[in-house]
């Protein structure tokens, strides 16, 4: 089974902006693992924020946009709020299975 | 908008089963198709499987095939997990999910524990 990797951590300052990223052990991630990015707080379930690379839900904040970068998934936070400080993970589509990356804790401080 | 409401969790022994159970609002549930996430106590999610509309489709994640079984029963709105051979390290919140990930329930706690 592959196996999805996240950055573990990421302090960021209210107002800034940062990446995070997804890889996959089978190679460079492509639009065809249709990548989905969560965010989930404690005590929640999860929310999804992107799908399918770069798709918003209608809930989704205009600030967080997704892509494709070298060869990862990306999840881009233009403008941290403090309340973007969660757990974010994303998940690839393997032939119909998915797998979830380890997670990145994102801080806003 | 969809709300999902898990059931059937619990304190299950070792090697002992257990059968999950998962609702759906609204009158299209035979529409869409349907998933099961878990989470262990703080940790990362974990796809388990998935379901098509009719059935007719079903994957596995490997660390649970051959030992757990999904199925759905569209008149009744429902969707379940059958867990058998139950590991500790199985202890999680398990959700379901519908296909696309948009709509997620609560979860239900499965606690694998002599």
């Amino acid at each position: 089974q592959a196996v999805v990797t996240q950055e573990p951590s990421l302090t960021v300052s209210p107002g800034g902006t940062f990446t995070l990223t997804c890889g996959s052990s089978t190679g460079p991630v492509t639009s065809g693992h249709y990548p989905y990015w969560f965010q989930q707080k404690p005590g929640q379930a999860p929310r999804t924020l992107i799908d399918d690379t770069s798709n918003k839900q209608s809930w989704t904040p205009a600030r967080f946009s997704g892509s494709l970068l070298g060869g990862k998934a990306a999840l881009t936070v233009s403008g941290a709020q403090p309340e973007d400080e969660a757990e974010y993970y994303c998940m690839l589509s393997y032939s119909g299975a998915w797998v979830f990356g380890g997670g990145t804790k994102v801080t806003v401080l | 908008e969809v709300q999902l409401v898990e059931s059937g969790g619990g304190l299950v022994q070792p090697g002992g089963s257990l059968r999950l159970s998962c609702v759906a609002s609204g009158n299209d549930f035979s529409t869409y198709s349907m998933n099961w996430v878990r989470q262990a106590p703080g940790k990362g999610l974990e796809w388990v499987s998935y379901i098509s509309r009719r059935s007719t489709t079903i994957y596995y994640a490997d660390s649970v095939r051959g030992r757990f079984t999904i199925s759905r029963d569209n008149a009744k709105n429902s969707l379940y997990l059958q867990m058998n051979s139950l590991g500790a390290e199985e202890t999680a919140v398990y959700y379901c999910a519908r296909a696309g990930f948009d709509y997620w329930g609560q979860g239900t706690l499965v606690t694998v524990s002599s």
